[in-house]
């Protein structure tokens, strides 16, 4: 149980160009997901804090202009990187999260991960 | 954004060895997660942790809640080559569903 996927895998993309990432909770309804993004060699920093039909909430310094969220149900959100450019290419991670799924649900299941490279 | 710091930041181990790394944090959590990344994938849970003081099993880890609720260690007893990977451990103090912080990660290499 607790099977996050991400879609893409990996993609390659032209500096300028949007990305679209799909998060998606296989066999739970996540009313929570996270997004993180993680350079080489470093550790996972949060972008954001998506809930179910609502505005996602940014970490301070995240353009939420550039990173578009989208939490339209309980086992879907994306993460659209709008007008990409090389500094923008890393490893996109998302977890997911839901009250019940586990003794506490603080415990934040994640997805295998999305590489993005900007050429 | 805020990091734990994890010590030491990497270690080569013989297999069979038994290890221990730790995460210590300026704030008090309230709850300490010790994930397992390895290369391409993403992190997978291997202990969660919920009092001050508790220590917890899972096969050959286990992990403890410091008692001053501001760090907490990972040992892996009789370490084997699929040990290999990068830890990290996180907090978490806002309650449910809440942000996690995560460390900046313990790179752990086996040899034979």
């Amino acid at each position: 149980g607790a099977v996050v996927s991400q879609h893409p895998s990996w993609v390659i993309c032209k500096s300028g160009t949007s990305v679209k990432i799909e998060c998606r909770s296989l066999d739970f309804q996540a009313t929570t997901m996270f997004w993180y993004r993680q350079f080489p060699k470093q550790s996972l920093m949060l972008m954001a804090t998506s809930n179910e039909g609502s505005k996602a909430t940014y970490e301070q310094g995240v353009e939420k202009d550039k990173f578009l969220i989208n939490h339209a149900s309980l086992t879907l959100s994306t993460l659209t990187v709008t007008s990409a450019h090389p500094e923008d290419s890393s490893f996109y991670i998302c977890s997911a999260t839901t009250i019940g799924l586990a003794a506490y649900s603080y415990e934040q299941y994640f997805g295998p991960g999305t590489r993005l490279t900007v050429t | 954004g805020q990091q734990l710091n994890q010590s030491p930041q990497s270690m080569f181990i013989q297999e069979g060895e038994d290890v221990s790394m730790n995460c210590t944090s300026s704030s008090i959590f309230n709850t300490w997660l010790w994930y397992k990344q390895e290369p391409g994938e993403g992190p997978v849970l291997l202990i969660a942790l919920y009092k001050a003081g508790e220590l917890t099993s899972n096969g050959r880890l286990t992990a403890q809640f410091g008692i001053t609720r501001k760090d907490s260690f990972l040992n892996i007893s009789a370490s084997i080559p699929s040990d290999v990977g990068i830890y990290f451990c996180a907090g978490s103090y806002t309650g449910t569903a809440s942000k996690l912080t995560f460390g900046t990660g313990t790179r752990l290499q086996v040899t034979l």
